[in-house]
């Protein structure tokens, strides 16, 4: 079956370290986003990807950073430049419009202890 | 930018019919969506309105009023497994295009 995975489900990190979150989508589509949400918080667009080897900042992009060297896959490194990186990450996909809908993953939970 | 507003909670009861509404400020609009969020899961696609009107998908309809910049989520015959967090999210831009999202509203629907 086609869709998005996001690995780890919980992430624990310590307060300095750099993290990566692993996406990856199997639905053929071109654009993949990544978006933080925080209790009673929508959802904010850190970054955002249209076409490989190339990727956009969203509204929040400080202290994160992304790769996209290929179609399926999109992970997302929280470095401690990050001042608060505690929060649920969800990483989408979309064909070539998001009119369409987006596919999300079941996300990553992380916690810096 | 975008922004937009919809209530923080709304209940209801098993049965029922419940209304989301949520009122948007954009610098363009393509579009409205509307997504469904059980606690820890995945937010998942419910509706698209790119023009006026209704739109319907079995329980739940969506509307959108371009003029009035206000859009709504429409639940019938609820059902406790309706109890979730719903957004409304705006496209600015046809194509690819990223959506910007609303805080979301929780909705408790109890016996």
């Amino acid at each position: 079956d086609g869709g998005i995975t996001q690995s780890p489900k919980y992430l624990f990190r310590k307060e300095g370290q750099n993290v990566t979150l692993s996406c990856e989508q199997n639905l053929n589509h071109d654009a993949m986003y990544w978006y933080r949400q925080d209790p009673g918080q929508g959802l904010r667009l850190i970054y955002y990807s249209q076409i490989v080897n190339d990727f956009q900042k969203g509204d929040i992009a400080e202290g994160y950073s992304v790769s996209r060297e290929k179609k399926e896959s999109f992970p997302l490194t929280v470095t401690s430049a990050q001042k608060n990186p505690t929060a649920f990450y969800l990483c989408a996909s979309s064909a070539r419009a998001a009119n369409y809908g987006y596919t999300f993953g079941s996300g990553t939970r992380l916690t810096v202890v | 930018g975008q922004s937009l507003e919809q209530p923080s909670e709304v209940t209801a009861v098993e049965g029922a019919i419940v209304q989301i509404n949520c009122t948007y400020q954009t610098s363009g609009f393509y579009g409205l969506s509307w997504y469904q969020q059980h606690d820890g899961g995945a937010p998942t696609f419910l509706s698209y309105n790119g023009l006026d009107g209704l739109e319907e998908t079995g329980r739940f309809s969506s509307f959108l009023s371009r003029s009035d910049s206000y859009g709504y989520l429409l639940l019938q015959e609820l059902q406790m497994k309706d109890s979730a967090s719903y957004f409304c999210a705006v496209s600015p831009l046809s194509g690819y295009s990223t959506l910007t999202f609303g805080k979301g509203t929780m909705l408790l629907v109890s016996p």
